[in-house]
């Protein structure tokens, strides 16, 4: 079946660090995946996408990794920040689909 | 350049009333999609509609819930005898076209808790 999760639940980092935020997916059919953070309280904000055509898509200090071999999904953060400390979420989309399929999301801590 | 709009962002409801959930889309975007979360779980889409048509009502529940997009207004979703299972955070996204690559952009969300 259809369904798109993350290795891990929580991930604490130091200011500064690298983050690395996984997610498998299951379904080969789907050809695009977004990232998104979700504060408390907040909805979820659109970090940055990648279609099934590409490897690799930076972005201003986030980079996604799609590896469809593996069905694997990478979000990294570059020099984390505070203000990273969020619930990452990835979604991917069916090419037959209007719905985003979501994960259950990795909590990122950061702390200084 | 507003964002997605919904409102309320709170809602009490008692078990057995109505709940109206609105969104009002960004600007110059014409398709909607409604997705409820439960808390530590993600978002799980409900409907996805164009102006006055359900395309796509597939993670719906079949009784009790309802959607519109009317030609004026925002989007509505109405939950009717509510119970306490509906408490969760309903959040709405938009975006400009329809198609399988096309970003979804989300508003902040209602949060329905049901006495």
């Amino acid at each position: 079946g259809e369904s798109v999760g993350l290795h891990l639940p929580t991930l604490s980092v130091q200011e500064g660090d690298n983050s690395i935020i996984n997610c498998a997916y299951s379904n080969s059919a789907s050809d695009y995946f977004i990232w998104y953070k979700q504060e408390s309280g907040k909805g979820p904000q659109f970090i940055i996408d990648i279609r099934s055509n590409m490897d690799k898509r930076q972005g201003q200090r986030v980079t996604v990794l799609l590896n469809k071999t593996v069905k694997h999904l990478s979000l990294q953060i570059a020099a984390t920040q505070p203000g990273d400390s969020a619930v990452y979420f990835c979604a991917e989309k069916t090419q037959a689909g209007t719905a985003l399929i979501f994960g259950k999301g990795t909590t990122l801590s950061v702390s200084s | 350049n507003a964002g997605v709009m919904q409102n309320p962002r709170h809602l009490v409801r008692r078990r057995g009333q109505e709940a109206r959930l609105r969104c009002s889309p960004m600007k110059g975007h014409s398709h909607v999609y409604w997705y409820r979360q439960l808390p530590e779980e993600g978002l799980k889409f409900m409907v996805y509609l164009q102006k006055e048509n359900i395309i796509d009502e597939s993670g719906m529940p079949k009784e009790r819930f309802s959607a519109e997009f009317p030609k004026e207004g925002p989007s509505i979703l109405r939950i009717q005898q509510v119970v306490r299972g509906d408490s969760a955070a309903y959040f709405c996204a938009s975006s400009r076209l329809a198609g399988e690559q096309e970003t979804q952009y989300f508003g902040p969300g209602t949060r329905l808790l049901v006495l």
